[in-house]
């Protein structure tokens, strides 16, 4: 079993639309989740990044996390075709020195 | 404020060969990891420099290495390459403690291996 799971998609979503994407882990003691976007030949750009069981908001974006379930996901309302990349989801390691990242998830928002 | 710098962008090399690998930290940013990326996939870590000293690895065999030098910038070195190595690396940036998972990367270094 993977660290961390994402469905590899595409997912695929009209514009105006909420995107909702989803992302696994294994490890229960696992304390610090991340979100980052990566459009195709660039870098990853943070998102957001969540800590506690719950949602967080940070305009467009949702970060929900429930530890108990073991999941992260990610809402995007109101998609827009430059949502259109790679949405990678990461756990922060118990000794803060690194992130484990799952395979993405790619969006697609259609005009 | 200046972001992660990488270079070279683009490079090609043959099996066996040797590469290096350099990166610029975001201004205050005293902590670098580096993470290789192969093609459809999610970057993974290859290790993490602090103080100069490497403080975690991931699990990458000793050809990769690594050094961080006074300024904050960092080396990424790969011996004996093999085709498997062709990949994205890339350098991210961040605070200490509570930070440290809180990454910038830069652009990175594409490396093909032939």
């Amino acid at each position: 079993q993977k660290e961390v799971e994402q469905n590899s998609g595409p997912l695929s979503v009209p514009e105006g639309a909420i995107a909702s994407l989803n992302c696994t882990y294994s490890d229960r003691g696992s304390q610090s989740f991340f979100w980052y976007r990566q459009y195709s030949g660039k870098s990853p750009e943070l998102i957001m990044f969540i800590y506690s069981n719950g949602d967080k908001e940070d305009g467009r974006f949702t970060a929900q996390l429930n530890k108990a379930s073991q999941y992260v996901s990610l809402l995007i309302r109101d998609s827009q075709p430059s949502d259109s990349a790679t949405y990678l989801c990461a756990r922060g390691g118990n000794a803060g020195n690194m992130l484990t990242f799952g395979g993405g998830t790619r969006l697609m928002v259609k005009p | 404020e200046t972001g992660v710098t990488q270079s070279p962008t683009h490079l090609i090399k043959t099996r066996g060969q040797q590469v290096t690998l350099r990166c610029s930290s975001q201004s205050g940013h005293n902590t670098v990891s580096w993470y290789q990326q192969a093609l459809g996939q999610g970057p993974q870590f290859i290790f993490q420099y602090y103080r100069e000293e490497e403080n975690g690895r991931g699990n990458f065999p000793p050809r990769f290495s690594g050094l961080q030098f006074p300024n904050y910038s960092s080396e990424l070195n790969v011996n004996a390459l093999e085709l498997d190595d062709s990949a994205l690396y890339l350098c991210a940036s961040s605070l200490p403690g509570v930070q440290t998972n809180v990454l910038t990367f830069g652009a990175g270094s594409r490396l093909t291996v032939l």
